[in-house]
């Protein structure tokens, strides 16, 4: 059973500070790594992928992949209270197979 | 670029009653993905389409769940009977390639009573 895993939360970080998301996956095959957000009872949108170890960044938001600890993270630099939102993983196993994580759900404190 | 367009937003059915969704993806999108969200779970993958063909259908639960695209454009999910299990928010949504991620709809959510 292939897997992502996700501290479900909820993060909570003060304005301004770095929110560090957390992905973990089962399937030392994956290619490709996807972080969306998702707003209550709205639906996913995809913010980053990544594909090669090391970071990525992309405005305030960074994502991190280390391979060989089949690990993903998503690093939120001066978090804003819109930045509250449940964040899903999601790892492509090869092929044509995404499986998401549960989500963390981040809520940011003005 | 118009995103991908779902239809009902909300619907509320008895058990054992059918239901049908409807999805348009992005054009030119050859991949077009049916999830089901259940409260506080991530969403897992029903079926999936390539073009016209179903690449994935292991999740759907067959005696019940059907899915179908026509000409390889418009997607229909349909629960026949639906049981109080199947609330949840059923999300359409597009790709381009499996490496570039997906753009979702709306999404419809369905309640079973």
């Amino acid at each position: 059973q292939k897997e992502v895993e996700q501290n479900s939360g909820p993060l909570s970080v003060p304005e301004g500070a770095i929110a560090s998301l957390n992905c973990t996956y089962s399937d030392r095959g994956s290619q490709s790594f996807f972080w969306y957000r998702q707003y209550s009872g709205k639906s996913p949108e995809l913010i980053m992928f990544i594909y090669s170890n090391g970071d990525k960044e992309d405005g305030r938001f960074t994502a991190q992949l280390n391979k060989a600890s089949q690990y993903v993270s998503l690093l939120i630099r001066d978090s804003q209270p819109s930045d509250s939102a449940t964040y899903l993983c999601a790892v492509n196993t090869g092929g044509f197979k995404t499986i998401f994580g549960a989500g963390t759900r981040l809520f940011v404190k003005a | 670029e118009a995103g991908v367009a779902q239809s009902p937003r909300y619907k509320i059915i008895e058990k054992r009653q059918s239901v049908a969704f409807w999805c348009n993806p992005i054009s030119g999108h050859a991949t077009l993905y049916w999830y089901q969200q259940i409260l506080g779970q991530g969403p897992k993958l029903l079926i999936q389409f390539q073009n016209n063909g179903v690449v994935d259908d292991s999740q759907l639960p067959k005696d019940r769940f059907s899915a179908e695209r026509l000409k390889g454009v418009d997607s229909t999910l349909k629960i026949q009977p639906a049981k109080l299990e199947d609330s949840a928010v059923y999300l359409c949504a597009s790709s381009s390639g499996t490496d570039y991620g997906y753009t979702f709809g709306s999404g419809t959510r369905l309640t079973v009573v």
